[in-house]
């Protein structure tokens, strides 16, 4: 069926460094696509969001690139920190119809000192 | 926070009995997602409430689950004759006003079947 993945599980950066979190989707009527942030024994949190009609969007240290062409989403994390350690979700609408979203597997991020 | 509280914050049930995992949004906010999460994994999406719309039950993943909401805010999530596979957190969330589809988890319930 219809799905989002992430390419990687694990991702371990040095602090400082910049973040890339990669995830593909193939629902092609997808418009809409949400990064979430979730760390340890906690609720998933919105970190930023992108609608099909856009390629590129910026936030406080992030941003995420959509590439429609390939069905291709990243986040970028800049000069990542130790608080940006968490699994990390992609997520899209799940149909054109409704609002509930179809999260991927999600993406450990590791930062070490 | 948030603004999702949920109840109980951990659950260990034995297999083959009734479980109630309940969210309690606060006022105003009309879309309600119940979220499923195994060790390791995404969130699996079980049922959506949307004001008075019948909920999209889509996801629930047998007949032993089901929810309701009651007045438009709190929900419960049911679970009869739990199996040791029910084990996962489950997670609630509320809908934003407006379109943009952004969520608000609450922590979530865990819940361990033995």
């Amino acid at each position: 069926g219809e799905s989002v993945g992430l390419h990687l599980p694990t991702l371990s950066v040095q602090e400082g460094d910049n973040s890339i979190i990669n995830c593909a989707y193939s629902n092609s009527a997808s418009d809409y696509f949400i990064w979430y942030k979730q760390e340890s024994g906690k609720g998933p949190q919105f970190i930023i969001d992108i609608r099909s009609n856009m390629d590129k969007r910026q936030g406080q240290r992030v941003t995420v690139l959509l590439n429609k062409t390939v069905k291709h989403l990243s986040l970028q994390i800049a000069a990542t920190q130790p608080g940006d350690s968490a699994v990390y979700f992609c997520a899209e609408n799940k149909d054109d119809s409704g609002y509930a979203l179809n999260f991927g597997k999600g993406t450990s991020l590791l930062v070490t000192p | 926070g948030a603004g999702v509280s949920q109840s109980p914050s951990n659950k260990v049930t034995e297999k083959g009995k009734d479980v109630e995992l309940r969210c309690d949004p606060i006022s105003g906010h009309t879309a309600l997602y119940w979220y499923r999460q195994s060790l390791g994994q995404g969130l699996e999406f079980l049922i959506y409430f949307q004001g008075n719309s019948a909920p999209d039950k889509s996801g629930l993943p047998s007949d032993r689950f089901s929810a309701e909401r009651t007045g438009g805010s709190v929900s419960t999530l049911t679970i009869q004759r739990t199996q040791q596979e029910d084990s996962a957190v489950y997670l609630c969330a509320r809908g934003t006003r407006g379109n943009t589809g952004e969520l608000f988890f609450g922590e979530g319930s865990r819940l361990t079947v033995l």
